[in-house]
């Protein structure tokens, strides 16, 4: 049983388009994250979210939202893509991750390959 | 300056080598680490976590040098299946929310 799964696993699109990316947990964790990997393997945490609270990395484009219709979702929308978008986009989750609380490992979805033509 | 850093490699070592591997951090306020484990177009993965006193795990030895800021990677007796990429994490706690960041990895190639 996958515990972290995305759809799709690769998506090719236009520049200018707008497309969503798909994660489903099956492990009962509070929190899921989405992160960018690019052409240099830096990866990058766009979005943290629980059903408390959602942080935002302040670098993101507000082209990219999060939307959650309940705990063991978090979907990717992305408007207007940009040739920049092009990447490789993971989901994770985690048991909790309440503020000051310690890390907790996270389990990370085999990844959404997106490129912008 | 990154405020984690890692040697991009590629580290190209024989099988039943040690290899050693070093992440710095900038952040002082750094609570945790960890070294994750990437295989080539796959998810990362929790490889362990690193404790103040050290900690090892079978052929996995982690330590922490809080004063240096930096984290280490011990491999004793690599096996080809130890071929991979290993990112560094901290997590920084600052005005009690967290902060995750991983390093850009390490890239490790056993050859027989």
């Amino acid at each position: 049983d996958t515990a972290v799964s995305q759809t799709p696993k690769y998506l090719v699109t236009q520049m200018g388009n707008d497309k969503s990316i798909k994660c489903e947990q099956n492990l009962g964790h509070d929190t899921m994250y989405w992160y960018k990997q690019d052409s240099k393997k830096f990866l990058k945490i766009m979005f943290s979210y629980n059903n408390k609270e959602l942080i935002i990395n302040e670098t993101v484009p507000n082209r990219f939202s999060p939307k959650s219709p309940d705990k063991a979702h978090l979907n990717l929308h992305i408007n207007s893509l940009e040739l920049g978008d092009s990447a490789v986009y993971f989901c994770a989750s985690s048991q909790d991750r309440t503020s000051g609380s310690s890390y907790n490992e996270q389990f990370f979805g085999p990844g959404t390959r997106l490129t912008v033509l | 300056r990154k405020e984690v850093e890692q040697d991009p490699g590629p580290f190209n070592v024989p099988e039943g080598a040690t290899v050693a591997f070093n992440c710095t951090y900038s952040n002082s306020a750094s609570q945790s680490f960890f070294w994750y484990r990437q295989d080539c177009r796959k998810e990362p993965k929790l490889l362990m976590s690193v404790y103040s006193s050290g900690n090892e795990d079978g052929r996995f030895t982690a330590q922490l040098n809080r004063a240096s800021q930096y984290i280490s990677l011990l491999i004793r007796d690599s096996k080809l299946s130890d071929s991979a990429t290993y990112l560094c994490v901290v997590n920084i706690l600052k005005s009690s929310a967290s902060k995750i960041i991983f390093g850009s990895g390490t890239r490790l190639s056993i050859r027989p």
